[in-house]
């Protein structure tokens, strides 16, 4: 079993839905980060979250430090944002990233 | 400001021969870290360097993985001799740790094909 589990595995939805990827982890972390990787493979960051709520545009990313488990969410989706949606910890014990396996999202108009 | 570059974008090889992937940070980032994501896996840290030093290597798979990063600017990574096994795409990453912030970008990755 992986230290970080992300659900769904996959997700298709409509245009304008209300998105959300799971993760949750079973290591003491430092950080979350939320990443975004396109068909094109290359990988952006969206955020690092240590506490609380993040939010950046349509983007909202919660963690719940208590309970091991951080949500990343998408408000009126957009075929644009198709895509792998990674959660990667960092290890507090040893500083490195853990990823989850990515959640693939399609958006379709 | 240019993103973390990698080089080359893919490559095939031939089971036993030589590979070496290539890794340039963004200007006046100190940290580099190497990450490998094999068919149908999570991607998995291999090694961070700080500067020129190899901080951590704990991730490298064996051996036949040598990362070097001399003057602490662009990185190598070499595999030798490739196994089937060593398929996948190589992601490089750099940031620069600001308090206790650290934001790592990420190059466009390397698919490497054994054959």
């Amino acid at each position: 079993k992986n230290e970080v589990e992300q659900s769904p595995q996959n997700l298709t939805a409509q245009e304008g839905e209300f998105i959300t990827i799971n993760c949750s982890y079973s290591v003491g972390i430092s950080a979350l980060h939320w990443l975004q990787q396109h068909p094109g493979g290359g990988i952006v960051s969206l955020f690092m979250l240590s506490s609380g709520k993040k939010k950046h545009g349509r983007l909202i990313a919660t963690i719940n430090i208590q309970e091991k488990h951080s949500s990343l969410h998408i408000t009126a989706s957009h075929p644009r944002d198709s895509a792998v949606y990674i959660c990667a910890v960092r290890s507090s014990s040893n500083y490195q990233l853990i990823w989850g396996a990515g959640t693939k999202l399609i958006i379709k108009p | 400001e240019a993103g973390v570059t990698q080089f080359p974008s893919h490559s095939v090889i031939e089971k036993g021969q030589t590979v070496t992937l290539r890794c340039d940070p963004i200007s006046g980032h100190d940290n580099l870290y190497w990450y490998r994501r094999v068919m149908g896996k999570e991607i998995k840290f291999l090694l961070h360097f700080v500067k020129e030093s190899k901080q951590d290597e704990s991730g490298m798979p064996n051996n036949r993985f040598l990362a070097e990063r001399t003057g602490g600017t662009y990185s190598t990574l070499k595999v030798q001799p490739a196994e089937l096994e060593d398929s996948g795409v190589y992601f490089c990453a750099s940031s620069q740790v600001r308090g206790t912030q650290e934001t790592q970008y990420f190059g466009p990755g390397t698919r490497l094909l054994v054959l």
